[in-house]
C-alpha cells in the first residue's frame, strides 16, 4: 500500500459526459501528479500540482482540468468524454516540489471506460 | 514520438536465472533514470534509479546499468523469483523544460516460471 488513495476504482460512462477522479496523497506529501495509461502504452504525464499550485503540464487535453485543494487532495475533471479517453488514470504523490529525484508514490488507479 | 522505448513487451525466465530488461531513450536531455514495477490492480512501485553520473547502481537482487553513449539502460534481476513477475516500466527525466517530468516506456511483462 503506497498510501495514495484514488476513487473511484472503476468508472463507466457515456460519450459526452463529465467525470471527476479523486486522489488523496500520502500524508505529508505536497506534490500530486496525474498520469494517463492507455492500452499498451506507458504512463503519460498529464499535470503536476505542488501545495495547491499548478507546476507543470504535460499532454493534457483542454477538455481535462485538475486542481489541488487546501487539504492537498486533488481532482482530475474530464469533460466531453470521447471513446479514446478510456484509460487507466493514475495519481502519484511526492514529498517535495517535484524535484525530479523525488520518489513518486502511485495510487492504484481509476479505470475509466467510455461507452 | 516515443522518447523512452521498451522494445520487448514480454519476457519469460526460469526461477533462479537472470532477468534482463532493456530500455532505450532518445532524448539527450535525460539524465536521471528509474525503474518501476507494477502488479495487476496496483499502481507502479519505485524499484531503483540511476543518475547519469554513474553507470551502475545496485540494490540487492536488482542492478541497473546505464550506457550513456548508446542511450541504453538495463535492469538485471538475479536470481529471479516468481514474485518478480510483474510489468516493469523504465522512466527518464532531465533537468530542463518538459524533460523535467517523468517519461515512461510502455513496459515489459516479466514472467518468472517456477
Amino acid at each position: 500500500d503506497s498510501g495514495v488513495t484514488q476513487t473511484p476504482k472503476h468508472l463507466i460512462t457515456a460519450t459526452g459526459q463529465r467525470v471527476t477522479l479523486r486522489c488523496s496523497p500520502r500524508s505529508g506529501d505536497l506534490s500530486v501528479y496525474w498520469y494517463q495509461q492507455s492500452l499498451d502504452q506507458g504512463l503519460q504525464f498529464l499535470i503536476h500540482y505542488y501545495n495547491g499550485e499548478e507546476r507543470a503540464k504535460g499532454n493534457i487535453l483542454e477538455r481535462f482540468s485538475a486542481q489541488q485543494f487546501p487539504d492537498l487532495h486533488s481532482e482530475l475533471n474530464l469533460s466531453s468524454l470521447e471513446l479514446g479517453d478510456s484509460a487507466l488514470y493514475f495519481c502519484a504523490s511526492s514529498l517535495m516540489t517535484g524535484f525530479r529525484t523525488d520518489t513518486q508514490y502511485f495510487g492504484p488507479g481509476t479505470r475509466l471506460t467510455v461507452l | 514520438d516515443q522518447q523512452v522505448k521498451q522494445n520487448s513487451p514480454s519476457l519469460s525466465v526460469q526461477e533462479g536465472r537472470i532477468s534482463i530488461l532493456n530500455c532505450d531513450y532518445t532524448n539527450s536531455m535525460f539524465d536521471y533514470f528509474l525503474w518501476y514495477k507494477k502488479y495487476p490492480a496496483e499502481g507502479p512501485t519505485f524499484l531503483i534509479s540511476i543518475s547519469s553520473i554513474k553507470d551502475k547502481n545496485e540494490d540487492g537482487r536488482f542492478t541497473v546499468f546505464l550506457n550513456k553513449s548508446a542511450k541504453h539502460l538495463s535492469l538485471h534481476i538475479v536470481p529471479s523469483q516468481p514474485g518478480d513477475s510483474a510489468v516493469y516500466f523504465c522512466a527518464a527525466s532531465g533537468s530542463e523544460g518538459s524533460a523535467r517530468q517523468l517519461t515512461f516506456g510502455s513496459g515489459t511483462q516479466l514472467t518468472v516460471l517456477p
